[in-house]
């Protein structure tokens, strides 16, 4: 069975545009969650979705950050206008339902912008 | 509010010496714990997780946790270190009831030959 896969592995950018990650999460699981890592603070929750909706979006740092869910088996994280604060590693996560379950977690997507 | 301690940023030992990797949490009501590592460039992987039941569990790549209610702990534990355990490792807890993961500040471990 094939993991979460996430594109792009690596983009760079110029501040001001606007960046696309993308998220196919494993088949069959209905949460899908979307953290981002820095060194400074670590691994953070950003937006997590149940069934293709979005539960708890209280992490996305501002309005210039969105996620998008519209079917099971695809999700988008979207920056416009991107920041150089924005540079950081963005990862996908999903799991079954079932309180006990582990998260599983794409490759991640590095993002740079300059 | 859930919140998660690991209060070593790094660890080093010497390979084929015992390590340990601590964690502590903080919950309102029961705990579901995870360990997961992360090696470079790549995404996290699950190793462990305690969910009720015998306190010691075992997990991946002869890893173990210990799960200590008294001291709200969940260390890390192997017996025997290999260079190729050299990575980041992050303790993860969930109450019950909620449905995402709070993760610590990450340890780096370094096995040293």
């Amino acid at each position: 069975d094939a993991g979460v896969i996430q594109s792009p592995r690596h983009e760079v950018t110029e501040m001001g545009q606007e960046v696309t990650l993308r998220c196919k999460p494993i088949s069959g699981h209905d949460y899908l969650f979307w953290y981002r890592q820095t060194m400074m603070r670590g691994l953070e929750l950003l937006i997590y979705f149940n069934n293709n909706v979005p539960i708890d979006d209280s992490g996305m740092p501002e309005d210039r950050f969105s996620a998008k869910m519209p079917n099971a088996s695809f999700s988008t994280l979207k920056i416009q206008p991107s920041e150089p604060r924005d540079s950081a590693v963005y990862f996908c996560a999903s799991r079954r339902t079932g309180a006990t379950g582990e998260l599983f977690f794409g490759e991640g997507s590095r993002l740079t912008v300059l | 509010a859930q919140s998660v301690a690991q209060p070593e940023d790094q660890v080093n030992v010497a390979e084929g010496n015992p390590l340990t990797v601590k964690c502590t949490y903080s919950v309102s009501g029961n705990p579901y714990l995870f360990w997961y590592v992360q090696y470079p460039n790549r995404g996290l992987q699950f190793l462990l997780k305690y969910i009720t039941g015998d306190n010691l569990v075992k997990g991946s790549y002869g890893f173990e946790a210990e799960f200590n209610k008294s001291q709200t702990s969940f260390h890390l534990k192997k017996p025997s270190a290999l260079v190729s355990d050299s990575a980041l490792y992050f303790c993860a807890v969930r109450e019950i009831g909620a449905n995402n993961l709070f993760f610590g500040t990450g340890t780096r471990l370094t096995v040293i030959p």
